[in-house]
């Protein structure tokens, strides 16, 4: 069964720093697009980044251009997302997500929640 | 426009049949995923593509696509389906991908 187990949430101060990691497993990591999704308190899903799978590409909502950093590492089976100058909008839960393909997300890990407060 | 549009809640009686609908430029482009939320999970993918239905989705649960909205529909609805329901799609761009705002589906 496809695992994708997230972990690094937790509470920073706004304009802080924070690194999400996802590991999967159970699936071939490295022909897979990966993302982060959000979702603030009894809000919506939002989609943050994606990442090719090679690594080589990658691309962001434009609210978090520029502080967040989506990374991967096929030979750890393991995703980041390096977040900085975080707002208390960025409050949410972020899940690491699979994309089967175009833009069809599979498998979604049970969430991170990072919570931007002072 | 780089938007997806869906009704925040739907109701349905159970045993009925229900459409969601979600409607977007982007969707003259790309077929949307259809995702279940219940409360306190993540979502699960229901739908997707043109005709697409993961293993272990129930058949009474099927989507369509006319023009620039796409629709989810359920047959019979069913207890277990009450949830919130959310469809995305790549942008008109193609670079990123969009989510609707949610339709919370209660079933009655």
């Amino acid at each position: 069964e496809v695992q994708l187990v997230e972990s690094g949430g937790g509470l920073v101060q706004p304009g802080g720093s924070l690194t999400l990691s996802c590991a999967a497993s159970e699936f071939t990591f490295s022909v897979f697009w990966m993302n982060w999704v959000r979702q603030a308190p009894g809000k919506g899903l939002e989609w943050v980044a994606s990442i090719r799978p090679d690594g080589s590409e990658t691309s962001y909502v434009d609210s978090v251009k520029g502080r967040f950093t989506i990374s991967r590492d096929n030979s750890k089976n393991s995703l980041f997302l390096q977040m900085g100058s975080l707002r208390a909008e960025d409050t949410a839960v972020y899940y690491c997500v699979r994309d089967r393909s175009s833009s069809w997300f599979d498998y979604w890990g049970q969430g991170a929640l990072v919570t931007v407060h002072s | 426009s780089s938007e997806l549009t869906q009704d925040p809640a739907v109701s349905v009686a159970l045993g009925q049949t229900v459409r969601i609908t979600c409607q977007g430029d982007s969707l003259r482009s790309y077929y949307p995923g259809w995702y279940q939320q219940k409360p306190g999970q993540a979502p699960v993918l229901v739908f997707y593509g043109k005709k697409n239905r993961p293993s272990g989705i129930p058949d009474r649960i099927s989507g369509s696509r006319s023009g620039d909205t796409a629709s989810l529909t359920i047959t019979g609805a069913q207890a277990e389906d009450e949830a919130d329901y959310y469809c995305n799609s790549r942008d008109s761009s193609g670079n990123a991908v969009i989510f609707g705002g949610g339709t919370r589906l209660t079933v009655l």
